[in-house]
C-alpha cells in the first residue's frame, strides 16, 4: 500500500518568512496529493491540492510543487502569518487517502 | 460549519461500556469515512463506505463496528475498548463523482479508562 513521509515534524518560522514542508510517496499510482490544516481543537480542513498531471499550483501565499519523477511534493508558504500556525498534514490518494504524520508549525511574531 | 457533523464531541467511558459516535453529513456525499487520530501518527484510515456499501475495513479490531444505515449518516459502535483506543475519531465524506476532496466533521474526543 502506499507510504508518505512527512518532514520536518516541527517546524519555527518567524513571521514574514516563508515556510516549506516537504513529503514523499510511495505508490507511483497515486494521483491526488492535498494539504490539510488543522488548528488546534478543529477539523482538518483543506487548504491546496494538486493532481498527477501538474507540477505546481498556487494559491495565494500557499503554493504547492510535485515532482513525479522523484515521488515527493512540497507545501510552500510565504509571508506567514501567526493565524498560519496549525499542524499541517500531506496525504496521497490512488482511491483512498494516506496520511503523512504532521507538521507543527510555529509563527514567531 | 455544519456540513459534517459529529456527537458527542467529547466522551469517556469505562472498558466495559458500549457506547456510539454519530456522524451525519448535509453536503449530499455518497461516501463516508471513519478515522482515529492518535497523537504523533499519522491520520489512520478505519473504515470507508461507498454509497452505504463497506468497501474498506483498515485491519480494525472487531471492538468497532460501524454502521451506516444510509448515505448520510455513519456510526461508531464500540465496546469492551482499550485505554489505548483514546483519540480523537473524524468523519468525512465526499462525492466520489465530483472530487477527491474529503471534508471532515469536528471530531468525538474519546477517551478510554
Amino acid at each position: 500500500g502506499e507510504n508518505v513521509e512527512q518532514h520536518p515534524s516541527t517546524l519555527s518560522v518567524q513571521e514574514g518568512d516563508s515556510a516549506v514542508i516537504k513529503c514523499t510517496y510511495s505508490d507511483s499510482a497515486s494521483n491526488y496529493f492535498p494539504w490539510y490544516k488543522q488548528e488546534l481543537g478543529k477539523r482538518p480542513q483543506l487548504i491546496i491540492d494538486i493532481r498527477s498531471n501538474v507540477g505546481e499550483k498556487k494559491d495565494q501565499r500557499i503554493a504547492v510543487t510535485l515532482n513525479k519523477t522523484a515521488k515527493h511534493f512540497s507545501l510552500h508558504i510565504t509571508e506567514t502569518q501567526p493565524e498560519d500556525s496549525a499542524v499541517y498534514f500531506c496525504a496521497a490518494s490512488n482511491e483512498k487517502l494516506t496520511f503523512g504524520t504532521g507538521t507543527r508549525l510555529t509563527i514567531i511574531p | 460549519e455544519t456540513g459534517v457533523t459529529q456527537t458527542p464531541r467529547h466522551l469517556v467511558m469505562g472498558m466495559t461500556n458500549k457506547k456510539s459516535l454519530k456522524c451525519e453529513q448535509h453536503l449530499g456525499h455518497n461516501a463516508m469515512y471513519w478515522y482515529k487520530q492518535s497523537a504523533k501518527k499519522p491520520l489512520e484510515l478505519m473504515f470507508v463506505y461507498n454509497f452505504k456499501e463497506q468497501t474498506e475495513n483498515n485491519s480494525v479490531p472487531s471492538r468497532f463496528s460501524p454502521e451506516c444505515p444510509n448515505s448520510s449518516h455513519l456510526f461508531l459502535h464500540l465496546h469492551t475498548l482499550q485505554p489505548e483506543d483514546s483519540a480523537l475519531y473524524l468523519c468525512a465524506s465526499r462525492s466520489t463523482g465530483a472530487s477527491y476532496e474529503q471534508y471532515f466533521g469536528p471530531g468525538t474526543r474519546l477517551t478510554v479508562t
